[in-house]
């Protein structure tokens, strides 16, 4: 089993649909999650970050962390052509950075008009 | 949000050459570097950490050898690939790790792509 867990898709929703993507996780020890975008031939683009459990939003993206249920979320409002992109979740047990970070295999969305 | 870059950003070279690859945090000191590897449609493989005026820590099944890693200064790493196979083609990415207030993460550069004939 794979200690992080991620859909590959890809997933194909049309513009202005809510997006949801996830990622559950088996290693109870991770405590900082983040969520990167990568555009294709591109390097990651930190999107979210955020400790232990709870919600986060910054403009139309929403983070939701369930420790309990080993379980993360990336949710994209108004979902716009320009987030096509493969989003990959990554997580830590200790500090995010300084710390090696666990991805998941990432999910390739697609928007479309 | 801080910015990492890479030079260069594809490089193509005949098998047994040795390629370097440089990493550059541009706008802030980076202590601590990771170098990655994807493979197309794969996630991240995290090669080694490299950390300033120290060797490189290497990940299980990565010749240190094979990938030489400097990292001499506060916003500068180089990963040497020596003699290198055409299984090595592949794209390479580094990240620097970024700490404000009690939060850390890391911020990625966009890659370099490798393609050994």
């Amino acid at each position: 089993q794979k200690e992080v867990e991620q859909d590959p898709g890809p997933l194909s929703v049309p513009e202005g649909a809510i997006v949801s993507l996830n990622c559950t996780y088996s290693n109870s020890a991770f405590q900082y999650f983040m969520w990167y975008r990568q555009y294709s031939r591109k390097g990651p683009e930190l999107l979210m970050y955020t400790y232990s459990s709870g919600n986060k939003e910054d403009g139309r993206f929403t983070a939701q962390v369930d420790k309990s249920s080993k379980y993360i979320s990336l949710f994209i409002r108004d979902s716009q052509p320009s987030d096509s992109a493969t989003y990959l979740c990554a997580m830590s047990p200790l500090t995010g950075g300084g710390n090696k970070l666990t991805f998941g295999t990432g999910t390739q969305l697609k928007v479309e008009l | 949000g801080a910015v990492v870059s890479q030079h260069p950003s594809r490089v193509i070279c005949k098998s047994g050459t040795s390629v370097k690859i440089e990493c550059r945090s541009l706008d802030f000191q980076a202590t601590t570097m990771f170098w990655y590897r994807q493979f197309p449609k794969k996630s991240l493989m995290l090669m080694a950490t490299s950390n300033e005026g120290s060797k490189a820590t290497y990940e299980q099944g990565v010749e240190k050898d094979k990938f030489l890693i400097n990292h001499a200064s506060l916003t500068l790493s180089t990963l040497t690939v020596t003699s290198a196979h055409p299984e090595d083609s592949s794209f390479y990415i580094c990240s620097a790790r970024v700490s404000h207030r009690l939060q850390e993460t890391q911020y990625f550069g966009p890659g370099t792509r490798l393609l050994v004939l």
